[in-house]
């Protein structure tokens, strides 16, 4: 079975702080990707990455940056979090033409 | 622009009163469709995936079918543990899902 970690459940931040999520897959996969889930807005693609170093914008990209150091780990980074950003954080991994896999999600309050 | 449409927003059945929720779609080159399962507070499940028009894949109570425009999930004989967020998903010339807002089903006992 595909395993999809996720660093937290539950995180509470404050305005402003510095906050990083973390994604570990054990599948090989080469693409790994960022969604946020909010109500009535669905699943917005926020950044993906189809190899180590390499990243793309989702939808959603602003106010938030990625990184890829090993192809089994990516890493979502709020630079400043605001409160807009209070949400389900969700990561996937996948391959192309193929199913995405997601994770258990990390639910972020910024206060 | 890829979109999904899912409808109805929410669904609430008797045990064992079959139904269906559907999925349309517009996209540039369909490459798979894609359903999903969500559980309050969790990831998404994957379930199954579609490439074709006239493909159909089942699993337990559940099949999903495929035409050019739309897809539907039919529930045969559904349990309350069926009851949850169904997620349908595209996937056209990129490596990017565009998902639909989702169906909430609620089976009743």
């Amino acid at each position: 079975d595909v395993k999809v970690t996720q660093s937290s459940r539950y995180l509470v931040k404050r305005t402003g702080e510095k906050v990083f999520l973390e994604c570990v897959q054990d599948m090989d996969h080469e693409n790994m990707f960022w969604y946020r889930q909010d109500p009535g807005l669905g699943l917005r693609l926020i950044y993906f990455s189809y190899d180590v170093k390499m990243k793309e914008k989702g939808d959603i990209p602003e106010g938030y940056s990625v990184s890829r150091e090993k192809k089994e780990r990516f890493s979502l980074i709020l630079e400043s979090a605001s409160t807009n950003q209070t949400s389900m954080y969700l990561c996937a991994t996948g391959e192309v033409t193929y199913e995405q896999y997601f994770g258990p999600g990390t639910r972020l309050t910024v206060t | 622009e890829d979109q999904v449409t899912q409808s109805p927003e929410a669904l609430r059945l008797q045990e064992g009163e079959s139904s269906s929720l559907n999925c349309s779609y517009t996209v540039s080159g369909l490459r798979g469709l894609f359903w999903y399962r969500q559980d309050p507070g969790k990831g998404p499940e994957f379930l199954f995936t579609l490439y074709s028009a006239g493909e159909e894949k089942e699993k337990e109570r559940l099949k999903a079918t495929l035409t050019k425009k739309e897809s539907f999930l039919h529930i045969t004989a559904p349990k309350p543990e069926d009851s949850a967020t169904y997620l349908c998903a595209v996937q056209g010339g990129s490596e990017k899902l565009v998902f639909g807002k989702g169906t909430k089903l609620t089976v009743n006992p």
